[in-house]
């Protein structure tokens, strides 16, 4: 999967707790980006970083925040995960603006 | 909201008919791409149209875009069980550094 490796695979969560997401690259991409996944809503951009440090919100950003001091990282955290939270997240990375996407496997989690 | 909008939700044909799938985008762009995800995994690409280009191909796939009506479909010809997926079309904006999908089509093949 063109090197992209998601962290963790599978997590269940307490409502209130933070959680942290890993997106781990390693093809030197400058562009990386989070989305979200829920049945009737396809992919929605929650953040997205096109360089270390630079990184802007997407279209459903409230409630997460990221964070990129390397290139081959993206950091996805919930401050204090909610039940609407609960969804598959998934990591993409992009050598350019406009460029193909690649995607990681994905992130399953719940918050109960 | 999202700017790419497929049409139809879900498509069910038999295997060896062809299938076409809309996208629909609301600002100007630079390129359109076409995804397709499996159950359960990852999306992959399948190609890109710059947006001064009208049409192009890729094996048993057709992309036309019309930027005059933001719009764009996918023809997949001679369908087998295994094109049986989720397909996706992403815009970037114009110009924005982002890569918006729309909701998707979800496409059966039938044996």
């Amino acid at each position: 999967d063109a090197g992209i490796t998601q962290s963790p695979r599978h997590k269940v969560t307490e409502t209130g707790t933070p959680v942290t997401l890993r997106c781990h690259q390693t093809e030197n991409h400058r562009y990386m980006y989070w989305y979200r996944q829920d049945p009737g809503h396809g992919l929605r951009l929650i953040h997205y970083s096109y360089g270390v440090k630079d990184t802007d919100k997407g279209e459903v950003s409230d409630g997460y925040s990221v964070s990129r001091s390397k290139t081959e990282d993206f950091l996805l955290t919930l401050e204090s995960a909610t039940s609407s939270q609960t969804s598959v997240y998934f990591c993409a990375i992009s050598v350019g603006q406009g460029s193909e996407a690649f995607f990681g496997q994905g992130t399953r989690l719940t918050v109960v | 909201s999202q700017q790419g909008e497929e049409d139809p939700q879900a498509l069910s044909i038999q295997e060896g008919e062809n299938a076409t799938m809309n996208c629909s985008y609301k600002t100007s762009i630079n390129n359109l791409q076409w995804y397709r995800q499996n159950s359960g995994r990852g999306l992959v690409h399948l190609i890109l149209i710059r947006s001064n280009e009208r049409e192009k191909h890729s094996g048993r796939l057709r992309v036309t875009l019309d930027t005059s009506k933001k719009s764009s479909s996918l023809l997949i010809t001679a369908s087998r069980a295994a094109d049986t997926a989720s397909y996706f079309c992403a815009t970037d904006g114009g110009g924005a550094q982002k890569l918006v999908f729309g909701q998707g089509t979800r496409l059966t093949i039938n044996p």
